[in-house]
């Protein structure tokens, strides 16, 4: 079964801390996988989006790395600040996947405390 | 103004009635997708249109229609309301390519069904 998965689910640091957010997932064989910041009560919006062929993307003080042997990404966010309180999901669209679904991890509730 | 647009954002009605959630984007993206958000088990794929004559279901389509009037709109039904439909449903775009692509989500329609 192609699974996504977020460990932990909630997470909790001082503001200037470096974030580190995992990403695991059960196949290899994806098409791409996607990073989402989620405000409460707000839509996703996209954060980065790595290509299977890729094995990091930057955007920012936002580095998301992709390491599909052993099926794991990990977003980083330097230098952590209030704002950056949000929930974290990430998203993998498999080769094999019915539909083309793209299949969501549970996500990480992240507080940065000023 | 958003570039995915939902309305409406926040409904209540009652069991057995019809309600249509409605997408529309501004993207000239060609492909479109519901889905739902609940607590405890993420986002799931109800539905998704890679054009205006194509329409997929995705694992959860039972008790939902579409309509893709228009390559920018694109709306999701519910026949009969049940409350179990209560849920935060969200409509996504993407280009066509490989695999799911970049997805853009709209605010989100919050829907209570009592």
């Amino acid at each position: 079964k192609q699974e996504v998965t977020q460990i932990p689910a909630a997470l909790s640091v001082p503001e200037g801390e470096n974030l580190v957010l995992n990403c695991s997932f059960t196949d290899s064989a994806i098409y791409n996988l996607q990073w989402f910041r989620q405000d409460p009560g707000k839509g996703l919006t996209s954060l980065l989006l790595i290509q299977s062929s890729q094995r990091e993307q930057t955007s920012g003080r936002l580095n998301a790395s992709l390491d599909k042997s052993s099926g794991r990404s990990t977003l980083y966010i330097a230098a952590s600040q209030p704002g950056d309180s949000a929930t974290y999901l990430c998203a993998v669209s498999w080769v094999k996947a019915a539909g083309n679904k793209l299949t969501f991890g549970g996500g990480t509730r992240v507080l940065v405390k000023p | 103004d958003a570039d995915v647009t939902q309305t409406p954002r926040n409904r209540i009605t009652k069991t057995g009635k019809r309600i249509m959630l409605e997408c529309s984007q501004t993207k000239g993206h060609d492909r479109m997708y519901w889905y739902r958000q609940d607590p405890g088990l993420g986002l799931r794929l109800i539905y998704y249109s890679f054009d205006v004559k194509d329409i997929n279901k995705g694992e959860i389509s039972d008790g939902y229609s579409v309509s893709r009037q228009a390559q920018a709109k694109f709306s999701l039904s519910l026949e009969s309301a049940i409350p179990n439909q209560t849920a935060l449903y969200f409509c996504a775009t993407s280009m066509t390519g490989v695999g799911t692509g970049e997805l853009f989500f709209g605010e989100g329609s919050r829907l209570t069904v009592l």
